[in-house]
């Protein structure tokens, strides 16, 4: 059974600070990771995905790396602002796992003035 | 062009009532999602459909819980006698049709169920 893991749970930097989010999961035949940024009362909003045959994906100052032999991705963001403030899921698409992403907890991140 | 649409935002019903969730996907995404997230914790699977395909159900909790779809358009989640443990915010996503399991997906706001 696919399991997804984030640590930091809870993150607080000032603004301005690069920084890297982690997430891990136990089955390395993924067909995919995708991360999203939740807000408070809000959906989720799409922020990259990475195939399973990618190392790594960039939007703006979003770069999302994959590692799957050891089960590893980070996401980094850089030079943060305190509008990046949300909370982070990654969610990892197993192959044989039928038609669900399997998500973490999430990273609350903060980032303040 | 317009995102995911789900109504109501926010439901509060008696226990045992019955409610009725509404998710409009992306015009042209075929496949289309509901998701559970309990306060506190990461969001649970329920059920997916794709096209006109016998829908994945692995996910739903217990035969309280259906979900239908019309064509490749509106769905609905259907919780009959709620229990207060239904509480959560229901989530309908959608994504594209051509690589359904390499297209991300996209998320509506979710409907905040509270059962009291």
């Amino acid at each position: 059974k696919q399991e997804v893991t984030q640590i930091p749970a809870a993150l607080s930097v000032p603004e301005g600070e690069n920084l890297v989010l982690n997430c891990s999961f136990t089955d390395s035949a993924i067909y995919n990771l995708q991360w999203f940024r939740q807000d408070p009362g809000k959906g989720l909003t799409s922020l990259l995905l990475i195939q399973s045959s990618q190392r790594e994906q960039t939007s703006g100052r979003l770069n999302a790396s994959l590692d799957k032999s050891s089960g590893r991705s980070t996401l980094y963001i850089a030079a943060s602002q305190p509008g990046d403030s949300a909370t982070y899921l990654c969610a990892v698409r197993t192959t044989g796992g039928g038609n669900k992403l399997t998500f973490g907890t999430g990273t609350q991140l903060k980032v303040e003035l | 062009g317009a995102g995911v649409s789900q109504s109501p935002s926010n439901k509060v019903t008696e226990k045992g009532k019955d409610v009725e969730l509404r998710c409009d996907p992306i015009s042209g995404h075929t496949a289309l999602y509901w998701y559970r997230q309990r306060l506190g914790q990461g969001l649970e699977f329920l059920i997916y459909f794709q096209g006109n395909s016998a829908p994945d159900k692995s996910g739903l909790p217990s035969d309280r819980f259906s979900a239908e779809r019309t064509g490749e358009s509106v769905s609905t989640l259907t919780i009959q006698r709620t229990q207060q443990e239904d509480s959560a915010v229901y989530l309908c996503a959608s994504s594209e049709t051509s690589r359904p399991y390499n297209s991300p997906l996209h998320f509506g706001n979710g409907t905040r169920l509270t059962v009291t």
